[in-house]
């Protein structure tokens, strides 16, 4: 397994235009966070999928954003109507079992991110 | 609410130094995780040491070891003999563990290590 993949690995979008990101977790994985960090900050949290079920979302998560999961497998991070504040690095991570303590990063895997440049 | 703290922006430390990274956190459950990862400026959180609140001794992995003190609710990291390749942003997190929480990892404001050679 070679980790979890993000793509694209950087995109600049014009003010007003959507974008869609993907991330894809471990296989066995089958819980998967979005977070959002902006320059000079630490990663906030978005979204949390468990298989294919939306979970829990952050009050960050505006109606302009919108995740999916389908099949409990991949999952896309869509941004409707950009805007400049949401210029920032967007970061999926994935995990396996309730706790996963065991693991040798205890659970969390995250992809190199996706950078979002709006313009 | 949960919370970490970290008030340090920016750290220089000699190559071979030991230098020790805080970390403050702030929550009312008694069971949780607290973490530190490392991002260089390629993006990805590269994960570093991990401690339990009900762990009796202090994590160690390598060149990293975990000061945890519980009643101070601190958890700074101490990297010892620095290399230049330590030189990126460092992130203390805590893993929200309350009952049907989605375990989703709470992060502080980052520290950026720069080591000297």
């Amino acid at each position: 397994d070679t980790g979890v993949s993000q793509d694209p690995r950087h995109k600049i979008t014009k003010r007003g235009q959507n974008v869609t990101f993907r991330c894809d977790p471990i296989s066995e994985h089958n819980r998967l966070y979005w977070y959002r960090q902006t320059l000079g900050q630490g990663p906030e949290f978005l979204t949390y999928f468990q298989n294919e079920a939306q979970l829990e979302k952050s009050r960050l998560l505006s109606d302009r954003f919108s995740a999916e999961r389908p099949k409990g497998s991949f999952s896309t991070l869509e941004i409707q109507r950009t805007e400049q504040g949401d210029s920032a690095m967007y970061l999926c991570a994935s995990r396996g079992g309730r706790a996963a303590i065991t693991d040798s990063n205890y659970g969390y895997t995250f992809g190199s991110g996706t950078r979002l440049t709006v313009v | 609410a949960q919370k970490i703290t970290q008030t340090q922006p920016g750290m220089f430390v000699q190559e071979k130094e030991a230098v020790t990274l805080d970390c403050t956190y702030d929550t009312s459950d008694p069971s949780y995780g607290l973490f530190w990862y490392k991002q260089p400026s390629s993006g990805e959180m590269i994960f570093l040491i991990y401690q339990g609140s009900y762990d009796q001794q202090n994590a160690t992995e390598g060149r990293y070891s975990l000061n945890f003190q519980k009643a101070r609710k601190s958890a700074n990291l101490v990297i010892s003999a620095s290399q230049l390749g330590d030189s990126a942003m460092y992130f203390c997190a805590m893993r929200d563990v309350r009952m049907d929480s989605s375990y989703k990892l709470i992060f502080g404001s980052g520290t950026r290590l720069l080591v000297r050679p």
